[in-house]
């Protein structure tokens, strides 16, 4: 069963923040996030393990409530660069290594 | 860098054709994955391989059938393609066992139209 993400869309202005949310139904093992430009493939920026910490790449950081099975991705100051549509991809069992991907979050930044 | 290289960007067939999509990975990787993206419906597993000669099925398996000879070599094949296999087909890699810290690499793509 694919995780749920919130918002489908959403349009941000260049310095605004978003937070792209990542909901499953099962127990999970860890969290994957994804960001796909158009005509690209997707691109892995970081991972949350069961019992980690938040983790953070310069302006993206993201979270992981086990008790809740949520993931929530944190976009701050956003650039033109972040445009793209961003995936969560869930695994419920260390050692299982596939994903379940959710449908996604097109994010669209502009000037 | 792990370099995931997948054989066609673009492929038309018609139905019925048998179809093969190649995808090779350059570092070594047990586990690889077949994918499909269609819009609003995001990524859905075909089928992933743990290892040579190994398949599992994934979400979405039927009408497709993989084959892993080479442990950097994974291949999707179409048994008779039909209109509604039209779609974006995505290859990844991950790394071994013991490295569960790493993510996806995803090749670029395969676009099949069928016609």
């Amino acid at each position: 069963q694919q995780p749920v993400q919130s918002p489908q869309a959403v349009i941000l202005r260049e310095g605004e923040d978003a937070v792209i949310n990542c909901s499953s139904s099962k127990a999970l093992y860890s969290v994957h996030w994804y960001r796909q430009k158009h005509g690209e493939a997707p691109v892995f920026l970081m991972i949350l393990l069961k019992g980690g910490e938040q983790k953070g790449h310069e302006k993206i950081s993201a979270s992981f409530n086990e008790k809740k099975q949520q993931s929530s991705l944190y976009l701050t100051a956003s650039q033109l660069s972040y445009s793209g549509t961003y995936f969560c991809g869930t695994e419920t069992g260390a050692g299982s290594y596939q994903l379940t991907f959710g449908k996604g979050t097109k994010l669209s930044v502009i000037p | 860098d792990v370099k995931v290289t997948q054989s066609s960007r673009y492929l038309v067939k018609r139905t019925g054709e048998k179809v093969f999509l190649e995808c090779v990975q350059d570092m070594d990787h047990e586990n690889m994955f077949w994918y499909r993206q269609d819009p609003g419906l995001g990524l859905r597993l075909i089928y992933f391989s743990y290892d040579v000669k190994m398949k599992e099925k994934g979400d979405i398996p039927e009408g497709y059938s993989v084959s892993r000879e080479k442990k950097e070599r994974f291949s999707l094949i179409l048994e008779s393609a039909s209109t509604n296999q039209t779609s974006m087909y995505l290859c990844a890699s991950r790394p071994p066992t013991g490295k569960g810290t790493f993510g996806y690499t995803f090749g670029s793509g395969t676009r099949l139209t069928v016609v």
